[in-house]
């Protein structure tokens, strides 16, 4: 079936310190693989995503590495902030439904 | 541009009552979501509406119906809830395809089933 695994799900980093999430996905057809930050009591909100045809993607200090053969992906953060504490999410496409499907979340937590 | 504005914010309801979540987007994007967000479950897709006139089930759909109304609006409707519908709801929309780009979301709903 359609399923997305997120791990962990709670990380507690000292601030400067690199951060890193895993999913894994079930169908080997999905080809898009975005990441969404959720801040307490907002609305989730893109941050990265990445292609099939893409092995990794950066974007200043978070990047994407996608694995279609282990059909996972991870977000890596470095020299984390105070304001990089919220909750992540990532998501897969599962084609033939035509949808997005999330992982369970991640709460991270940046410490001074 | 407000972007996609959902109403009301915070509702409790009794077991069995009904009522519609609004859903309006400004950025004339095709694509329309209600999703549901419960603690540890991340966000699960309820129903999905892929351009004006279509809507399909997504992974939760039980319970639920909706309406894409014209392109702007797309509404989700409980019409007997249950506890088990305490949630916070998001709305979202997309320009892109549903499954192939960004979405973006509404502030959310909160709702209480007593």
């Amino acid at each position: 079936g359609e399923n997305v695994e997120q791990h962990p799900s709670t990380l507690s980093v000292q601030e400067g310190d690199s951060a890193v999430i895993k999913c894994t996905y079930s169908d080997s057809a999905s080809n898009y693989f975005p990441w969404y930050k959720q801040e307490l009591g907002k609305r989730p909100q893109l941050i990265i995503d990445i292609r099939s045809n893409v092995g990794e993607k950066k974007d200043q200090r978070i990047a994407v590495t996608l694995n279609k053969t282990a059909k996972h992906f991870s977000l890596h953060i470095t020299e984390t902030q105070p304001e990089d504490s919220a909750v992540y999410f990532c998501a897969a496409s599962f084609q033939g439904a035509q949808k997005l499907v999330f992982g369970q979340g991640t709460r991270l937590t940046i410490n001074p | 541009n407000a972007g996609v504005t959902q109403t009301p914010k915070f509702q409790v309801l009794k077991t069995g009552q009904s009522m519609t979540l609004q859903c309006a987007q400004d950025m004339n994007h095709n694509s329309m979501y209600w999703y549901r967000q419960d603690p540890g479950m991340g966000l699960r897709l309820i129903y999905y509406s892929a351009s004006e006139g279509t809507t399909d089930k997504g992974e939760v759909p039980n319970g639920y119906n909706v309406s894409r109304l014209n392109k702007r609006e797309f509404s989700l409707r409980l019409e007997s809830a249950a506890p088990s519908q305490t949630s916070v709801y998001f709305c979202a929309s997309s320009v892109q395809a549903p499954g192939t780009g960004e979405l973006f979301f509404g502030e959310g709903s909160r709702l209480t089933v007593l």
